[in-house]
């Protein structure tokens, strides 16, 4: 199983753009990495998914490096709606669900 | 519309008392989950399900079943209740990882329901 290590907190400004790392040190071939976002008293939400080098929605961008065994969530441009716990997760796409793993997260701060 | 919904939002009861969540997902996915996610924010998967299988973490009490009347319900049953129990309980959806591609992870979480056992 691969496990994913983040920070456990960070602290930006309004304006900033954050940018979040996950190590997944034994992540295998066939797993994609994801990222969710979740709000106090709420559930976790999707925030985006890549396999490789980089991907960019409408809320985020990911950058995975060739080798795979780290990648990186960026937000651009936070506001204080941003403050959240942000959680990285390696799985296999075809394989059980039992694989589906959440770290610890990383509770970013946004602060005015 | 609410697309992955839960009741009840609180629930408080006793010790070694039985009580049902209940879960319904109006997303037309196959397969869905119930995490628990306890008082350190760890949020663990403890099933997931279709109509093909149940898959059980290995680390989930006996205790706890999950009950699916159709496709759109999964309810999650607790008999016995222990303090430890406490936490906050989420139950999630998506389509069926077995054929959806790289959106295999893309699950929508319910609201929760917090569980608090005196």
């Amino acid at each position: 199983l691969a496990k994913t290590t983040q920070p456990i907190s960070m602290d930006s400004y309004e304006g900033q753009e954050v940018n979040i790392t996950c190590s997944h040190n034994n992540i295998a071939t066939n797993d994609y990495i994801t990222w969710y976002q979740q709000f106090p008293s709420q559930g976790p939400r999707f925030i985006i998914q890549g396999y490789k080098t980089k991907v960019t929605n409408e809320v985020a961008s990911l950058f995975i490096p060739a080798d795979r065994k780290s990648s990186t969530l960026s937000l651009p441009r936070v506001s204080l709606s941003d403050t959240a716990v942000y959680y990285c997760l390696v799985g296999d796409a075809g394989g059980a669900t039992n694989k589906l793993i959440f770290g610890t997260g990383t509770l970013l701060a946004v602060q005015p | 519309d609410t697309a992955v919904s839960q009741t009840p939002k609180y629930l408080v009861t006793q010790m070694g008392n039985d009580k049902s969540i209940k879960c319904e997902q109006n997303l037309g996915h196959d397969t869905m989950y119930w995490y628990k996610q306890d008082s350190k924010k760890f949020l663990k998967i403890m099933f997931s399900y279709n109509n093909k299988e149940l898959i059980i973490n290995e680390t989930v009490p006996n205790r706890f079943s999950p009950k699916s009347p159709d496709k759109a319900h999964l309810n999650l049953h607790i008999n016995s209740l222990e303090l430890g129990d406490s936490a906050v309980y989420f139950c999630a959806s998506s389509q069926d990882p077995q054929g959806a591609g790289a959106s295999v992870y893309e699950q929508y979480f319910g609201p929760g329901t917090r569980l608090t056992v005196t």
